[in-house]
């Protein structure tokens, strides 16, 4: 069982479609944060979240980490083919620095 | 700013036979990161390190793979001998240490496939 549960595994999408992607655990986090990763290439961080209940916008890519600080959302709003790929959530409960399993997005033109 | 290099970007070994990764972090950064990544699947932390210190190695498979981070700036990953399993990407990653955000910098990876 993963400390960090990401919803959905999988997400194809047609280009214009929003979504929203889901980072779950029953532990508490001082911090998460979001990467996108492309094919061939390492994680590229996008934000950090610290704050119970903070939303962070970035242009359409919103942000919002849970109130008890277990669970943080990512919402994409009209999506773009530039927008696929692998989104990460990240963390460290206590001292062990973990990753989700990944939500993979494929938006079609 | 150079981001986070790192060598070969691919490698293909037999199996049994030993191999070695190279990082070099972005200049300043004092905590490295070497993960695991298999196909479709989040990276795996194989070893942390602040400066020259293995702070969090527990997830490292001791009895084949070895680390070190001579002078607290670049970091070699080794396996040996390697085993068919061991296929994956290999990430590093480096941090400011910074109140606990690890807010990482990744390089490309290295393929490595064991035959």
């Amino acid at each position: 069982t993963q400390l960090l549960e990401q919803s959905p595994q999988f997400l194809s999408i047609q280009e214009g479609e929003n979504l929203t992607v889901y980072c779950n655990s029953s532990s508490v986090f001082s911090s998460l944060q979001w990467y996108r990763q492309e094919p061939g290439e390492g994680p590229v961080l996008l934000v950090t979240v610290v704050t119970g209940g903070e939303v962070k916008k970035l242009k359409r890519l919103t942000f919002q980490f849970g109130d008890a600080r277990k669970d943080s959302s990512l919402h994409i709003t009209a999506a773009q083919t530039g927008d696929t790929g692998l989104y990460l959530c990240a963390g460290a409960p206590g001292n062990m620095l973990t990753f989700g399993g990944g939500t993979r997005l494929m938006v079609k033109p | 700013e150079a981001g986070v290099v790192q060598s070969p970007r691919y490698k293909i070994i037999e199996k049994k036979q030993p191999v070695a990764f190279w990082c070099n972090p972005i200049s300043g950064h004092n905590t490295l990161y070497w993960y695991l990544q298999n196909l479709g699947q989040g990276p795996e932390l194989l070893i942390r390190y602040e400066n020259e210190e293995a702070v969090d190695d527990s997830q490292l498979p001791k009895d084949r793979f070895s680390a070190e981070r001579l002078k607290g700036v670049d970091s070699t990953l080794k396996i040996q001998p390697a085993e068919l399993g061991d296929s994956a990407v290999y990430l590093c990653a480096s941090s400011l240490t910074s109140g606990g955000t690890y807010e990482q910098y990744f390089g490309p990876g290295t393929r490595l496939t064991v035959t």
